[in-house]
């Protein structure tokens, strides 16, 4: 069955620091991976996706993610983080193929607090 | 401006009644989604819809119920068999590709 583990529930960092937000997901086939961020009581948005091709992913806000298909890993990175990056980040696996072609898997979530 | 609205934002059920929330699309987006989000537990699929007319249980549907009668609208009814219905709703909707597009989200709270 398909599932994402988001190990770390809060993470806090200093303005100017480095990021790295951690993703671990579980599908059989090639995935399709996706980071998605939430401000508060808003809805979710696209940060970047892995389809196939180039495992390092940019993004939009000056994100990238890696596909590392032997750690089943995809985790989000950004090398300075400003106050603004101050949200709920979602990592989610969607099915390929099958009977659940289209749906995605969420994983719980990651709180970014950043200190001025 | 294409996109997903979702109406209310907030939305008070006194414990019994019935509530339906809207969503609307003008993405022209064949599939839509509904979410229910509480807190720590991520985003649970409620039902989705994949095409007009057709729709299928996601993983926490009892209580709730949908329509899909246009393309561009997918309703959802809170209904009062779901015994703890407060949270935050997401809907989201898809077109060819696989990345899903959210609403601003509406907040229901039962009284």
């Amino acid at each position: 069955a398909q599932s994402v583990t988001q190990p770390d529930i809060h993470i806090t960092v200093s303005e100017g620091a480095s990021l790295e937000l951690r993703c671990n997901y579980s599908y059989g086939a090639t995935p399709y991976l996706f980071w998605y961020v939430q401000s508060p009581g808003q809805g979710l948005q696209l940060l970047l996706k892995y389809f196939s091709g180039d495992t390092l992913v940019q993004g939009i806000k000056g994100f990238e993610a890696e596909f590392k298909r032997s750690q089943s890993s995809f985790n989000l990175r950004k090398p300075s983080v400003h106050w603004s990056d101050a949200a709920e980040y979602f990592c989610a696996v969607g099915a390929s193929r099958g009977s659940t072609l289209g749906r995605l898997y969420f994983g719980r979530g990651t709180q970014l607090t950043v200190w001025p | 401006d294409g996109g997903i609205t979702q109406s209310p934002k907030y939305l008070f059920r006194k414990e019994g009644q019935n509530v339906t929330l809207s969503c609307e699309q003008n993405l022209n987006h064949d599939a839509m989604y509904w979410y229910r989000q509480d807190p720590g537990q991520g985003l649970r699929l409620i039902y989705y819809s994949q095409i007009v007319n057709d729709f299928q249980k996601g993983d926490i549907a009892e209580g709730y119920s949908v329509s899909r009668e246009k393309k561009e609208s997918f309703p959802l009814t809170v209904t009062s068999a779901q015994k703890n219905p407060t949270a935050f709703y997401l809907c989201a909707s898809s077109g060819g590709g696989l990345e899903q597009f959210f609403g601003p989200g509406t907040r229901l709270t039962v009284l």
